[in-house]
């Protein structure tokens, strides 16, 4: 089985200024693919971005970048310039690529506060 | 918005009820998961659902049981309701050819009495 852990469950950033948000996993899987949501108070669980585990290139997606280091499972995500509207709850997600269904395993979250 | 719908959004029932909520899903998406989301944790998976057949379920007990149909939208159903059965339930769908990645609906937040 798979689990993932955040292990940072509050932080706060400036406005502008930029964070970098923890997740490693366990897993004995070679394939699959990791995920962060963002969920913000409105509750809609949001894509941020996506890394395919067999890609050592890092995922970009505008302001968000990971770092993916898989021998050390872990799984980073920076926020660069941000923005009031990034106040959200993280979340981290695995899914193992291949199987008979595709479910996300999810970490606890991590509760992201920007301040003005 | 992701396109993905879920009716409705609030509801409260009392323990040893029944419930049923919705799940429209994103046009074009044929494959359907639900996950329930306690306060202060992460969604879990209750089960997925792939042209009208499950396609793979978490460690949830039978009485939560599932509906999709032929447009692909979805039912959840959970029977003799349970106080811990109290979370925010989100479904998600994905299309079958990226099937990894999932949108998700805004939730239905479920309080059992």
């Amino acid at each position: 089985a798979q689990t993932v852990t955040q292990s940072q469950p509050e932080m706060s950033v400036q406005e502008a200024e930029t964070v970098t948000l923890s997740c490693t996993y366990d897993t004995s899987e070679n394939n699959y693919y990791l995920f962060w949501y963002k969920q913000p108070p409105s509750r809609q669980m949001i894509l941020v971005i996506r890394q395919e585990a067999y890609k050592q290139q890092n995922a970009t997606e505008n302001r968000f970048s990971v770092n993916f280091q898989k021998a050390a499972k872990s799984f980073s995500l920076k926020i660069s310039d941000s923005q009031l509207g990034d106040t959200a709850m993280y979340f981290c997600a695995f899914l193992r690529r291949g199987g008979s269904n595709y479910k996300l395993t999810f970490g606890k979250g991590t509760l992201l506060t920007v301040n003005p | 918005e992701t396109g993905v719908t879920q009716s409705p959004t609030h509801l409260i029932k009392t323990r040893g009820q029944q419930v049923t909520l919705r799940c429209s899903s994103q046009s074009g998406h044929n494959t359907v998961s639900w996950y329930q989301q306690a306060l202060g944790q992460g969604p879990q998976f209750i089960f997925q659902y792939y042209r009208e057949e499950e396609n793979g379920r978490g460690n949830f007990p039978p009485r939560f049981s599932g509906l999709q149909f032929p447009n692909y939208s979805s039912e959840l159903n959970v029977n003799a309701l349970e106080l811990d059965d109290s979370a925010l339930y989100l479904c998600a769908s994905s299309f079958r050819a990226e099937k990894e990645t999932q949108y998700f609906g805004p939730g239905t937040r479920l309080l059992v009495l």
